[in-house]
This record gives C-alpha cells, structure tokens and sequence, in this order.
C-alpha cells in the first residue's frame, strides 16, 4: 500500500508569516500534484512537479519534489487570509493507471 | 477554462438501491478517473480508465461497482445495490496523461 504523509495537518498562523507543508512517503512517484480543497467542492490543481529536484514558482508559493521523488514540500511566502483552506499532496504513478495516492491534507488558517 | 462536469451534484437513494452517477470529462482527455472522499477522510483512489478499458482499480472497486463510457462523451459510474458506507463525495476526474488533472465538483451520495 503506497503512503503520502502529509504535515502538519493543521496550521494556524498570523497574516505575513511564512510557512511550509510537508509530504512524504517511502514510495516513488511519477509525479507529485498539489491541490487546494474548499468544503464541498472537488480538488483544484495548483501545480505538478514531475523531475526529481524541481521546483516550481506559483506567486507567493514554491513546490519542490524530492530529489528521489518520494517527498516534496510546499512553501508559502506571507501568507495572506486568502490562503486559508485545505491543502492536498497526491502522488501519481505513471505505470498503475495514472491512480493518485492522496496525503491527509493539511488545513491553514491564516487570521488577518 | 475547461471543466468536469458531474450530475447530480446531490443523490439520496435507499440501501440496496442502483445508482448511476454521471460525468462528462475534458473534451480532449484520454483517461478518467473515480475518486471517493468520506466526510472526514482521505480521497481514494477507485479506478481509472483508458482506452474503453478499465486500467486500474482499487480494492473499493468490487463486483457492485462499474463504469462506462456509452457515448464517448459522459463517463459513468454505476453501483448495483447500495450500502450505508457507501455514503460520500464522489469525484470524476480527467486528464491528458499522468498529470494535468482536472476534478469536478462531485456527487454527494446519501445512502439511507
């Protein structure tokens, strides 16, 4: 059974701090996809990191994958209150149908 | 900006009910995806289809549940006799290749 372990999995914080999600497994992944989540609604792609080692700019956040393409990290530079939501980490493996393992999430509140 | 459409958005049905939960995918994606999220849980992985066939599914994916694709359009996903922990959301999914996924909003089942 393939695991993601995200962390943390909630995280309150003050508007202009930095923060940064963790995602981990002992499995490799051929990509690694990460989603914003609001209540009721399906996950919505924020970027996919393919190579191992890369990193990838959205705005005020940065992705990076693992060298091993086991484990990557989301970080976020001041936080803004529109941030706030439930962030997902989902592995992809290329060669089992495109299946996506997803992580806990990991819910942020950011308070003005 | 291209969507997953998927119909009902709400379906309450008894147990030992069929239900049909339905889904048009992105126009120019080749695989299909049905994920489920228990209120509180992660998403999980159901199955994954591809070329008509179904290339993955996951051990949820038992002899109740099945998909289809009747007219190259919609993407269906069919539960012959309804149980209680069949309740959840349940997401379709499309995309182009191992990434670039795109969800829809989701059925919320109801199972009473």
């Amino acid at each position: 059974t393939q695991l993601l372990e995200q962390s943390p999995q909630f995280l309150s914080i003050q508007e202009g701090e930095n923060l940064t999600v963790y995602c981990n497994s002992s499995s490799v992944f051929s990509s690694l996809q990460w989603y914003r989540q609001e209540p009721g609604e399906g996950p919505v792609l924020l970027v996919t990191v393919v190579t191992g080692g890369e990193v990838k700019k959205l705005k005020r956040l940065t992705f990076q994958f693992g060298d091993a393409r086991k484990d990557s990290s989301l970080h976020i530079t001041a936080a803004q209150p529109g941030d706030t939501g439930l962030y997902l980490c989902a592995g992809a493996r290329k060669y089992a149908g495109n299946m996506l393992t997803f992580g806990g999430g990991t819910r942020l509140m950011v308070k003005p | 900006e291209p969507e997953v459409t998927q119909t009902p958005s709400h379906q309450v049905t008894q147990m030992g009910q069929e239900v049909i939960l339905r889904c048009v995918p992105i126009s120019n994606h080749l695989y299909f995806y049905w994920y489920r999220q228990i209120l509180g849980q992660k998403v999980e992985f159901l199955v994954s289809f591809y070329n008509n066939e179904i290339s993955e599914k996951s051990e949820i994916f038992d002899d109740q549940f099945s998909v289809e694709r009747p007219d190259g359009s919609n993407f269906t996903l069919k539960i012959r006799s309804t149980k209680l922990e069949d309740s959840a959301m349940y997401f379709c999914a499309s995309s182009e290749r191992d990434h670039g996924y795109t969800f829809g909003s989701g059925t919320r089942l109801t199972v009473v």
